[in-house]
């Protein structure tokens, strides 16, 4: 079974909507790490959360680590084309700041203008 | 933001023989580390790459198949020996800790195997 599981799995929305992005474990999250991938490349650091209740934000993406770490969320505000690509979440399981990383499945996220 | 570059970027490669994969850092790191994204998968942990020392596997992953190795903190190969068709996926190297931002693991471009 999946130790990360990310929701959706894709989503279609209008240019200029909001969606959210969801990333749960059974387990404690040590540290929750937020990507993007562009078909075929690298990933793109966007934020990581390490205590519960946490949040950041980068112009318009907000990331949210729950109280008891174990659940993660990515919200965009007002879309944009150039916020399309696969968005994963990877986590640190091991207490220790070990730097090993599990992944979600990643979701899909297409921005129609 | 520290650079990580990676080579070669994409290959062609026939059954039963290696490649090399290099990754590079633009500053020292304390972490460096070796993943696999298998077609439509996510990524999995191979191993971590240990300076001065032999690398760590993850579960699935041995020494034999995956030789790693990391000569100083900026610098680290993965080896993908005897190659087989099953082994076509992308490989990317991570590194963290020191000359990276705390709380930030970075990510090299990836190198896009095919095994023919």
């Amino acid at each position: 079974s999946q130790e990360l599981e990310q929701s959706p799995q894709s989503l279609i929305v209008q240019e200029g909507k909001n969606l959210t992005i969801n990333c749960t474990s059974s387990k404690t999250l040590y540290g929750l790490y937020w990507y993007k991938q562009k078909y075929g490349e690298g990933l793109i650091f966007l934020m990581m959360l390490q205590k519960g209740g946490e949040e950041k934000s980068h112009e318009k993406i907000t990331a949210k680590l729950d109280e008891k770490k174990q659940q993660s969320s990515l919200h965009i505000t007002a879309s944009q084309p150039s916020h399309a690509g696969i968005y994963l979440c990877g986590a640190d399981i091991n207490s220790g700041n070990t730097g090993k990383l599990i992944f979600g499945q990643g979701t899909t996220l297409q921005v129609k203008p | 933001s520290a650079v990580i570059s990676q080579k070669p970027s994409r290959d062609i490669c026939q059954r039963g023989t290696s490649l090399t994969i290099q990754c590079q850092v633009d500053s020292q790191v304390t972490m460096m580390f070796w993943y696999r994204q298998q077609p439509g998968q996510s990524l999995t942990l191979i191993a971590t790459a240990n300076q001065g020392s032999e690398a760590t596997y993850e579960s699935g992953f041995v020494i034999d198949k995956f030789p790693i190795s990391r000569p100083n903190l900026t610098f680290s190969t993965l080896t993908v020996s005897n190659m087989s068709p099953e082994d076509s996926s992308i490989y990317l190297c991570s590194a963290a800790g020191q000359g990276i931002p705390q709380e930030t693991q970075y990510f090299g471009p990836g190198t896009r195997l095919l095994v023919l």
